[in-house]
Protein backbone atom coordinates (compact mmCIF):
# COMPACT_ATOMS: atom_id res chain seq x y z
CA UNK A 1 0.00 0.00 0.00
CA UNK A 2 1.09 3.88 0.07
CA UNK A 3 0.77 6.64 2.42
CA UNK A 4 0.24 10.13 0.83
CA UNK A 5 3.64 11.80 1.02
CA UNK A 6 5.62 8.16 1.19
CA UNK A 7 7.98 6.03 -1.09
CA UNK A 8 6.80 4.27 -4.06
CA UNK A 9 5.67 0.67 -3.48
CA UNK A 10 5.32 -1.85 -6.18
CA UNK A 11 2.71 -4.23 -7.07
CA UNK A 12 3.36 -7.38 -9.40
CA UNK A 13 0.51 -9.81 -10.15
CA UNK A 14 -0.08 -11.96 -12.88
CA UNK A 15 -2.33 -11.70 -16.03
CA UNK A 16 -5.82 -12.10 -14.98
CA UNK A 17 -5.18 -12.19 -11.11
CA UNK A 18 -7.39 -9.50 -9.47
CA UNK A 19 -5.27 -6.33 -7.86
CA UNK A 20 -5.57 -4.08 -5.07
CA UNK A 21 -3.63 -1.16 -4.57
CA UNK A 22 -3.97 0.65 -0.98
CA UNK A 23 -4.06 4.30 -0.26
CA UNK A 24 -4.05 5.89 3.47
CA UNK A 25 -4.46 9.61 3.60
CA UNK A 26 -3.58 11.78 6.77
CA UNK A 27 -6.18 15.12 6.58
CA UNK A 28 -9.86 13.69 7.63
CA UNK A 29 -11.15 16.99 6.55
CA UNK A 30 -10.66 15.32 2.89
CA UNK A 31 -14.00 14.75 1.39
CA UNK A 32 -12.73 13.66 -2.64
CA UNK A 33 -10.67 11.17 -3.69
CA UNK A 34 -9.27 9.90 -7.09
CA UNK A 35 -7.13 7.51 -8.65
CA UNK A 36 -5.35 7.91 -11.83
CA UNK A 37 -3.10 6.14 -13.51
CA UNK A 38 -0.05 6.76 -15.26
CA UNK A 39 1.89 5.26 -18.04
CA UNK A 40 5.36 6.10 -18.60
CA UNK A 41 5.88 9.24 -20.83
CA UNK A 42 2.29 10.44 -20.58
CA UNK A 43 0.22 12.26 -18.25
CA UNK A 44 -2.00 10.64 -15.47
CA UNK A 45 -5.65 9.41 -16.94
CA UNK A 46 -8.48 9.48 -14.23
CA UNK A 47 -10.03 6.00 -13.63
CA UNK A 48 -12.33 6.67 -10.91
CA UNK A 49 -13.64 8.94 -8.20
CA UNK A 50 -15.22 8.71 -4.76
CA UNK A 51 -17.11 11.25 -2.75
CA UNK A 52 -16.75 11.19 1.30
CA UNK A 53 -20.45 9.99 1.57
CA UNK A 54 -19.78 7.20 -0.29
CA UNK A 55 -18.23 4.47 0.69
CA UNK A 56 -17.68 1.82 -2.41
CA UNK A 57 -17.49 3.35 -5.91
CA UNK A 58 -18.00 0.75 -9.02
CA UNK A 59 -16.47 1.57 -12.58
CA UNK A 60 -15.43 -1.05 -15.36
CA UNK A 61 -13.16 -3.83 -14.03
CA UNK A 62 -12.36 -1.54 -10.89
CA UNK A 63 -13.95 -0.27 -7.59
CA UNK A 64 -12.39 2.00 -4.92
CA UNK A 65 -13.46 1.37 -1.48
CA UNK A 66 -13.23 4.31 1.20
CA UNK A 67 -13.06 3.73 4.75
CA UNK A 68 -13.06 6.78 6.40
CA UNK A 69 -12.39 5.78 9.94
CA UNK A 70 -9.06 4.32 9.24
CA UNK A 71 -8.86 7.25 6.58
CA UNK A 72 -8.08 4.87 3.93
CA UNK A 73 -8.76 4.18 0.36
CA UNK A 74 -7.81 1.15 -1.87
CA UNK A 75 -8.70 0.66 -6.05
CA UNK A 76 -9.40 -3.09 -6.95
CA UNK A 77 -8.94 -4.14 -10.74
CA UNK A 78 -10.45 -7.04 -12.28
CA UNK A 79 -8.84 -9.69 -14.12
CA UNK A 80 -5.96 -7.34 -14.30
CA UNK A 81 -4.43 -7.22 -17.77
CA UNK A 82 -1.18 -5.81 -19.29
CA UNK A 83 -1.89 -2.65 -20.04
CA UNK A 84 -2.95 -2.14 -16.89
CA UNK A 85 0.68 -1.66 -16.04
CA UNK A 86 1.39 1.25 -14.40
CA UNK A 87 1.70 3.77 -11.95
CA UNK A 88 -1.49 4.71 -9.69
CA UNK A 89 -1.74 7.53 -7.94
CA UNK A 90 -4.45 8.12 -5.09
CA UNK A 91 -5.31 11.61 -4.99
CA UNK A 92 -7.59 13.96 -2.51
CA UNK A 93 -9.20 17.06 -2.11
CA UNK A 94 -10.78 19.32 0.32
CA UNK A 95 -13.60 21.48 0.07
CA UNK A 96 -12.81 24.95 0.73
CA UNK A 97 -15.92 26.31 0.27
CA UNK A 98 -16.24 26.23 -3.44
CA UNK A 99 -12.83 26.90 -4.90
CA UNK A 100 -11.57 23.43 -4.49
CA UNK A 101 -9.49 22.52 -7.28
CA UNK A 102 -5.75 21.72 -5.15
CA UNK A 103 -5.56 17.83 -5.45
CA UNK A 104 -3.16 16.33 -3.35
CA UNK A 105 -0.81 13.12 -4.71
CA UNK A 106 0.33 10.54 -2.90
CA UNK A 107 3.57 9.12 -4.78
CA UNK A 108 2.10 6.24 -6.57
CA UNK A 109 2.41 2.68 -6.43
CA UNK A 110 4.10 0.99 -9.70
CA UNK A 111 1.72 -2.40 -11.14
CA UNK A 112 3.26 -4.77 -13.07
CA UNK A 113 1.32 -7.05 -14.75
CA UNK A 114 3.17 -10.39 -16.09
CA UNK A 115 1.87 -12.38 -18.75
CA UNK B 1 -13.81 16.48 -27.86
CA UNK B 2 -10.23 17.27 -27.70
CA UNK B 3 -8.00 16.79 -24.59
CA UNK B 4 -5.66 19.20 -22.63
CA UNK B 5 -2.76 19.92 -25.10
CA UNK B 6 0.96 21.07 -23.30
CA UNK B 7 3.15 22.88 -25.66
CA UNK B 8 6.06 22.03 -25.98
CA UNK B 9 6.70 18.74 -24.46
CA UNK B 10 10.43 18.58 -24.36
CA UNK B 11 12.74 21.28 -23.47
CA UNK B 12 16.38 21.96 -22.50
CA UNK B 13 17.31 25.03 -21.13
CA UNK B 14 20.58 25.97 -18.87
CA UNK B 15 20.54 27.42 -15.10
CA UNK B 16 19.55 31.28 -15.29
CA UNK B 17 17.12 31.32 -18.10
CA UNK B 18 13.80 31.44 -17.30
CA UNK B 19 11.11 29.33 -19.48
CA UNK B 20 6.92 29.48 -20.65
CA UNK B 21 5.01 26.83 -20.99
CA UNK B 22 1.38 26.66 -22.52
CA UNK B 23 -1.67 24.86 -21.60
CA UNK B 24 -4.78 24.58 -23.82
CA UNK B 25 -7.70 22.96 -21.31
CA UNK B 26 -10.17 21.21 -22.40
CA UNK B 27 -13.13 22.98 -24.34
CA UNK B 28 -15.71 24.16 -22.28
CA UNK B 29 -13.17 23.97 -19.16
CA UNK B 30 -12.68 27.15 -17.34
CA UNK B 31 -10.22 26.11 -14.54
CA UNK B 32 -6.61 25.30 -15.03
CA UNK B 33 -4.28 23.88 -12.60
CA UNK B 34 -0.50 23.03 -12.72
CA UNK B 35 1.86 20.18 -11.33
CA UNK B 36 4.88 19.44 -11.17
CA UNK B 37 6.06 15.55 -11.25
CA UNK B 38 9.79 14.67 -9.91
CA UNK B 39 10.95 11.28 -8.98
CA UNK B 40 11.59 12.74 -5.49
CA UNK B 41 8.83 14.67 -4.36
CA UNK B 42 5.98 12.97 -6.90
CA UNK B 43 3.36 15.54 -7.79
CA UNK B 44 3.10 18.76 -5.96
CA UNK B 45 0.15 21.75 -7.02
CA UNK B 46 1.46 24.73 -8.22
CA UNK B 47 -1.12 27.04 -8.65
CA UNK B 48 -4.66 27.25 -10.37
CA UNK B 49 -6.29 29.39 -12.56
CA UNK B 50 -9.92 30.46 -13.16
CA UNK B 51 -11.62 33.19 -14.84
CA UNK B 52 -8.13 34.47 -15.76
CA UNK B 53 -7.68 35.19 -12.17
CA UNK B 54 -5.27 32.77 -9.54
CA UNK B 55 -7.38 30.89 -7.26
CA UNK B 56 -5.22 28.59 -5.41
CA UNK B 57 -1.51 28.86 -4.86
CA UNK B 58 1.23 25.62 -3.44
CA UNK B 59 4.08 26.06 -1.79
CA UNK B 60 6.94 27.42 -4.79
CA UNK B 61 8.91 29.93 -4.99
CA UNK B 62 8.29 32.86 -6.54
CA UNK B 63 10.10 32.04 -9.67
CA UNK B 64 7.05 30.43 -10.59
CA UNK B 65 4.58 32.00 -11.97
CA UNK B 66 1.30 31.91 -14.22
CA UNK B 67 -1.41 33.70 -16.28
CA UNK B 68 -4.38 32.49 -18.03
CA UNK B 69 -6.29 34.59 -21.23
CA UNK B 70 -9.99 34.79 -21.59
CA UNK B 71 -10.03 31.63 -23.70
CA UNK B 72 -9.27 29.50 -20.60
CA UNK B 73 -5.26 28.91 -22.14
CA UNK B 74 -3.02 29.33 -19.58
CA UNK B 75 0.80 29.71 -19.24
CA UNK B 76 3.54 29.18 -16.51
CA UNK B 77 6.28 30.77 -16.30
CA UNK B 78 9.20 29.90 -14.18
CA UNK B 79 12.21 32.29 -14.12
CA UNK B 80 15.76 32.22 -13.05
CA UNK B 81 15.64 28.27 -13.88
CA UNK B 82 17.63 25.81 -11.71
CA UNK B 83 18.84 22.20 -11.46
CA UNK B 84 16.16 21.26 -9.24
CA UNK B 85 13.28 22.66 -11.45
CA UNK B 86 14.15 19.52 -14.13
CA UNK B 87 10.54 17.96 -14.12
CA UNK B 88 7.16 16.98 -15.78
CA UNK B 89 5.14 19.98 -15.93
CA UNK B 90 1.84 18.87 -16.12
CA UNK B 91 -1.72 21.07 -16.61
CA UNK B 92 -5.13 19.71 -15.77
CA UNK B 93 -8.19 21.15 -16.52
CA UNK B 94 -11.84 21.20 -15.06
CA UNK B 95 -15.16 22.95 -15.75
CA UNK B 96 -14.36 25.21 -12.52
CA UNK B 97 -18.14 25.09 -11.56
CA UNK B 98 -17.39 24.83 -8.10
CA UNK B 99 -20.60 23.95 -7.60
CA UNK B 100 -18.97 19.90 -6.46
CA UNK B 101 -15.76 18.12 -6.88
CA UNK B 102 -14.97 17.99 -9.94
CA UNK B 103 -12.46 15.53 -11.84
CA UNK B 104 -9.18 17.32 -13.02
CA UNK B 105 -8.36 15.88 -16.26
CA UNK B 106 -4.30 16.06 -17.19
CA UNK B 107 -2.71 16.60 -20.40
CA UNK B 108 0.76 14.75 -21.67
CA UNK B 109 2.87 17.09 -19.57
CA UNK B 110 5.72 19.51 -20.98
CA UNK B 111 9.04 17.84 -19.17
CA UNK B 112 11.95 20.07 -18.53
CA UNK B 113 15.46 19.51 -18.23
CA UNK B 114 17.32 22.45 -16.65
CA UNK B 115 21.37 21.93 -17.26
Amino acid sequence: GESVGLHLPTLSVQEGDNSIINCAYSNSASDYFIWYKQESGKGPQFIIDIRSNMDKRQGQRVTVLLNKTVKHLSLQIAATQPGDSAVYFCAENIDSGGSNYKLTFGKGTLLTVNP
Amino acid sequence: KAGVTQTPRYLIKTRGQQVTLSCSPISGHRSVSWYQQTPGQGLQFLFEYFSETQRNKGNFPGRFSGRQFSNSRSEMNVSTLELGDSALYLCASSPGLAEYQETQYFGPGTRLLVL
